[in-house]
C-alpha cells in the first residue's frame, strides 16, 4: 500500500527556517516523482514543485521558484520543503503528492501539514 | 498563471446528475488531454477521481466521469449520493513541467 506520512504541525515566527518532511513508503521511491501542494486557508490548490529523488532532479512552479527549496533523501524515502525566512503569507497545509510524470496526475497525498506562521 | 475557472458551487438532490466545468486556454486544457479531477472532504486530503480526461483509478465509482471539449473540460457525478458532497478541484498539464489547479467547486447535495 503506496504510503506518504508527512512531519507534524509546526507553528513559527516570521522571519524563521522551517524544514517540513514526507515519508514514502509502499513503493519504490526513487522511481516516482513527489512533489507539494499548497493549500492557504479557506483557499484551493497550488502546486508548488516536483522532485525526482533517483538523480534530484526538481522543478518549480513559476509562482514559487526561490521562494522555497524542494529537496530528497533516497536513503531514507523522505522528501522536504524548506524555508529559509517564513512570512505570514506561508501559513497553509502543505500535501506532499506522489506525480505520475506520464500521466501529468497526482495519484497518492499525504495527510498534510500545517503551518502557522504568527508573531 | 492564472488558475482554471471552476464555479464556485453546485448542486443536485440525490439519484440526479450534476455537472462540473473547468474552462482554461489552449495552452493547458485544450492542449493536453491531461485533465485530473480531485475530490476534497472537509479536513482531508484530495483524492484522485478522474485523470487523463476521463480514466477513473481503481476504486472510484462508476458515476465519476470526464470529458473535454476544447478549452472546458467536465466532471460528472450521476446518480448523486449524500457522501458526494464535497469540494472538486480540476487539473491541467500547461507545458513545460507545469500544471495548474482550478479554484474549486463546491458541491451540495440537497
Amino acid at each position: 500500500e503506496v504510503q506518504l506520512v508527512q512531519s507534524g504541525a509546526e507553528v513559527k515566527k516570521p522571519g524563521e527556517s522551517l524544514k517540513i518532511s514526507c515519508k514514502g513508503a509502499g513503493y519504490s521511491f526513487n522511481s516516482y516523482w513527489i512533489g507539494w501542494v499548497r493549500q492557504m486557508p479557506g483557499k484551493g490548490l497550488e502546486w508548488m514543485g516536483i522532485i525526482y529523488p533517483y538523480d534530484s532532479d526538481t522543478k518549480y512552479s513559476p509562482s514559487f521558484q526561490g521562494q522555497v527549496t524542494i529537496s530528497a533523501d533516497k536513503s531514507i524515502s523522505t522528501a522536504y520543503l524548506q524555508w529559509s525566512s517564513l512570512k505570514a503569507s506561508d501559513t497553509a497545509i502543505y500535501y506532499c503528492v506522489r506525480y505520475l510524470g506520464a500521466h501529468k496526475v497526482f495519484d497518492f497525498w499525504g495527510q498534510g501539514a500545517l503551518v502557522t506562521v504568527s508573531s | 498563471q492564472s488558475a482554471l475557472t471552476q464555479p464556485p458551487s453546485a448542486s443536485g438532490s440525490p439519484g440526479q446528475s450534476v455537472t462540473i466545468s473547468c474552462t482554461g486556454t489552449s495552452s493547458d486544457v485544450g492542449g493536453y488531454n491531461y485533465v485530473s479531477w480531485y475530490q476534497q472532504h472537509p479536513g482531508k486530503a484530495p483524492k484522485l477521481m478522474i485523470y487523463e480526461v476521463s480514466k477513473r483509478p481503481s476504486g472510484v465509482p462508476d458515476r465519476f466521469s470526464g470529458s473535454k471539449s476544447g478549452n472546458t473540460a467536465s466532471l460528472t457525478v450521476s446518480g448523486l449520493q449524500a457522501e458526494d458532497e464535497a469540494d472538486y478541484y480540476c487539473n491541467s498539464y500547461a507545458g513545460s513541467n507545469n500544471v495548474i489547479f482550478g479554484g474549486g467547486t463546491k458541491l451540495t447535495v440537497l
